[in-house]
């Protein structure tokens, strides 16, 4: 069965970077993209951003561009988001999924708490 | 930049009672690339409707989804007890990115 894996929950500080992965099985990894999804407390989805698993081809949420990378490692099946200069509004779940651009995401990772505080 | 708006906010329903969720976009989404998720508290969003009106697997055949260009529903003909949740609608397949409505809480009456 498809699974997607995130790491563990981050504390950082203001200013500082976070890099989150998402390991996936249970299909073959190039076949489809990763997408990134946060939600901060008590707030909607946001859409940062998608990495074709198959060619690297990244497309970032305008709002993130500068601040975050997506990358992948097909050796290993898994995904990576680092988002830079963390700000206290950054403290969200961030979530990996299966899919996107001309395919909904599908499976979706546990979430990953990131808490920016000083 | 494509926005959706989501409608009402809150549908507090009874079990039983038929749910109506509507999703309007800012401008046509193209080949009905609107997908619907369901989330609960502390659980990752689950993708129930894909190209509007597809139903992802597993689904239950009392979620079904319609619309085109820039209206859509989610319509619940039975609301079960697990089905209290939040539901967002969400627009892919464009150049530009994904968008996510901003979510329809439904609550129990």
């Amino acid at each position: 069965q498809v699974q997607l894996v995130q790491s563990g929950a981050e504390v950082k500080k203001p200013g500082a970077s976070v890099k989150v992965s998402c390991k996936a099985s249970g299909y073959t990894f190039t076949s489809y993209g990763i997408s990134w999804v946060r939600q901060a407390p008590g707030q909607g989805l946001e859409w940062m951003g998608w990495i074709s698993a198959y060619n690297g081809n990244t497309n970032y949420a305008q709002k993130l561009q500068g601040r975050v990378t997506m990358t992948t490692d097909t050796s290993t099946s898994t995904a990576y988001m680092e988002l830079r200069s963390l700000r206290s509004d950054d403290t969200a779940v961030y979530y990996c999924a299966s899919g996107g651009f001309l395919r909904a995401l599908d499976y979706w990772g546990q979430g990953t708490l990131v808490t920016v505080s000083s | 930049e494509i926005v959706l708006t989501q409608s009402p906010g809150t549908l507090s329903l009874s079990p039983g009672e038929r749910a109506t969720l509507s999703c309007r976009a800012s401008q046509s989404v193209s080949s009905s690339y609107l997908a619907w998720y369901q989330q609960k508290p502390g659980q990752a969003p689950r993708l129930l409707i894909y190209g509007a009106s597809s139903r992802a697997t597993g689904i239950p055949d009392r979620f079904s989804g319609s619309g085109s260009g820039t209206d859509f529903t989610l319509t619940i003909s039975r609301l079960e007890p697990e089905d209290f949740a939040v539901y967002y609608c969400q627009q892919y397949g464009s150049s530009h990115g994904m968008a996510f409505g901003q979510g329809t809480k439904v609550e129990i009456k």
